[in-house]
């Protein structure tokens, strides 16, 4: 079974460059996150989407900062302006989702390390 | 505000002994810890979780313990092992919020060989 695929792996971009990040998750997973990881730190969530509706993106700086996932199975981040302070990892992640109270363990992607200079 | 700390940043432990690693809590709706292993150029990988109903939970070479009064958890490796070594996350989450889940900060654990 396929796991969770991001790409790219790398990029490195200049300052106020856009850049978007692709994240195809486990097939039939119905929940999809993506996370922002700092140097020496945990994942921090800015988007969780429950199919092809965001139920979470409180986390999400909306003035630069959009995700997507029309058909609800492949999901799309995008930063547009970046920043210096961008330069980190993000992270996709999917699990079963479903019921509330129902916990599901997420699997995660390999991560794309965004530098912007 | 970090709602889930893992205080010792790094551990070291020599091969066949035990690994203890912590992490600390501080919402109490939180029932469902688990915990991630993450290598080098690798998204984390589940590895065992617990639920609040539970004080211990055992998978082989690995053990979670909770101490809900403390807002505790721990993970306990024995005996440790070279590949081993990687970056241990504990997470948590609570009912109200489904599936979202807060990270620790991570301890890396290196197992000397």
């Amino acid at each position: 079974e396929a796991g969770v695929v991001q790409s790219p792996r790398y990029k490195i971009i200049e300052k106020k460059q856009p850049v978007a990040f692709w994240c195809n998750p486990i097939s039939g997973h119905n929940t999809l996150y993506w996370y922002l990881q700092n140097l020496g730190q945990g994942p921090e969530l800015l988007i969780r989407y429950e199919n092809e509706e965001a139920v979470d993106d409180s986390q999400l700086p909306k003035d630069r900062f959009s995700a997507e996932r029309l058909k609800g199975v492949d999901s799309t981040l995008k930063i547009q302006p970046a920043e210096l302070g961008d330069s980190a990892v993000y992270l996709c992640a999917s699990s079963l989702g479903g019921l509330r109270g129902k916990y599901n363990e997420q699997f995660f992607g390999p991560g794309t390390r965004l530098t912007v200079l | 505000d970090q709602q889930v700390k893992q205080n010792s940043p790094s551990l070291s432990v020599q091969e066949g002994r035990i690994s203890i690693l912590n992490c600390d809590y501080t919402n109490s709706m939180f029932d469902y810890f688990l915990w991630y292993k993450k290598y080098p150029a690798e998204g984390p990988t589940f590895l065992i979780s617990i639920s609040s109903i539970k004080d211990k939970n055992e998978d082989g070479r690995f053990t979670v313990f909770l101490n809900k009064s403390a807002k505790h958890l721990s993970l306990h490796i024995v005996p440790s092992q070279p590949g081993d070594s990687a970056v241990y996350f504990c997470a948590a989450s609570a009912g109200s919020t489904g599936n979202q889940f807060y990270f620790g900060t991570g301890t890396s654990l290196t197992v000397i060989p």
